[in-house]
């Protein structure tokens, strides 16, 4: 089945750190990966559509300065979240499915980010 | 209204028992619909997709949808204490989004 693999799980960083996360999609090609963050006993909240080639969509309230998106390949995107304050301590999770639209999302297994 | 919507149990089921977790949403125009497990501290995993009216089985879990009520559910069958954990819908909007609800956490006591 689709891998989703993410790089690094867990990241402890003092704050003022940029702290970059990666997302590939192992045997698939993705066009489209997305980002969530998800707070303690919450729901997962997409943060921004990564788009291959060009820039990411971001949902509202997200600060695109704040978490900045690279899709430079098919199989890769990076979340970099620049001068991270304890605020932005969160489980980070990827996302990618195969180019046809009706396929399901995999998830990669999240990055823990605490800012100290 | 919340575009997705679950109740947030905790549903507590003995083990063997079905376990029935629901899902309603409020476009009216989504084709795709799925339930994703998430046990606590890991990220989601996909359990089913379904994208037609009607029942769909894979094992134990049933994955079940009417568009005329804008409603989709998942059945557990012979519920595992290993089945214990949080289970979010999740349906794909017309902008290609996933959007999921709050999740239902579901305990299976041996």
């Amino acid at each position: 089945g689709a891998v989703v693999s993410q790089h690094p799980s867990w990241v402890i960083c003092k704050s003022g750190t940029s702290v970059k996360i990666e997302c590939r999609s192992l045997d698939f090609q993705a066009t489209t990966m997305f980002w969530y963050r998800q707070f303690p006993k919450q729901s997962l909240m997409l943060m921004a559509t990564s788009n291959e080639g060009s820039k990411a969509t971001y949902e509202q309230g997200v600060e695109k300065d704040k978490f900045l998106i690279n899709h430079a390949s098919l199989t890769l995107s990076t979340l970099t979240v620049t001068s991270a304050h304890p605020e932005d301590s969160s489980f980070y999770i990827c996302s990618a499915r195969e180019d046809r639209e009706v396929q399901p999302q995999h998830f990669g297994d999240g990055t823990r980010l605490s800012i100290l | 209204q919340k575009e997705v919507e679950q109740n947030s149990g905790p549903l507590s089921v003995p083990e063997g028992a079905i376990a029935s977790l629901n899902c309603t949403y409020s476009d009216r125009v989504s084709q795709s619909f799925f339930w994703y497990r998430q046990y606590s501290g890991k990220s989601p995993e996909l359990i089913m997709s379904i994208y037609s009216n009607g029942d769909k089985e894979d094992g134990r879990f049933t994955a079940q949808l009417n568009k005329a009520s804008q409603y989709v559910s998942l059945l557990i069958r012979d519920s595992q204490p290993s089945d214990s954990a949080t289970y979010l819908c999740a349906v794909r909007n017309q902008g290609g989004k996933l959007i999921f609800g709050q999740g239902t956490e579901l305990s299976v006591k041996p």
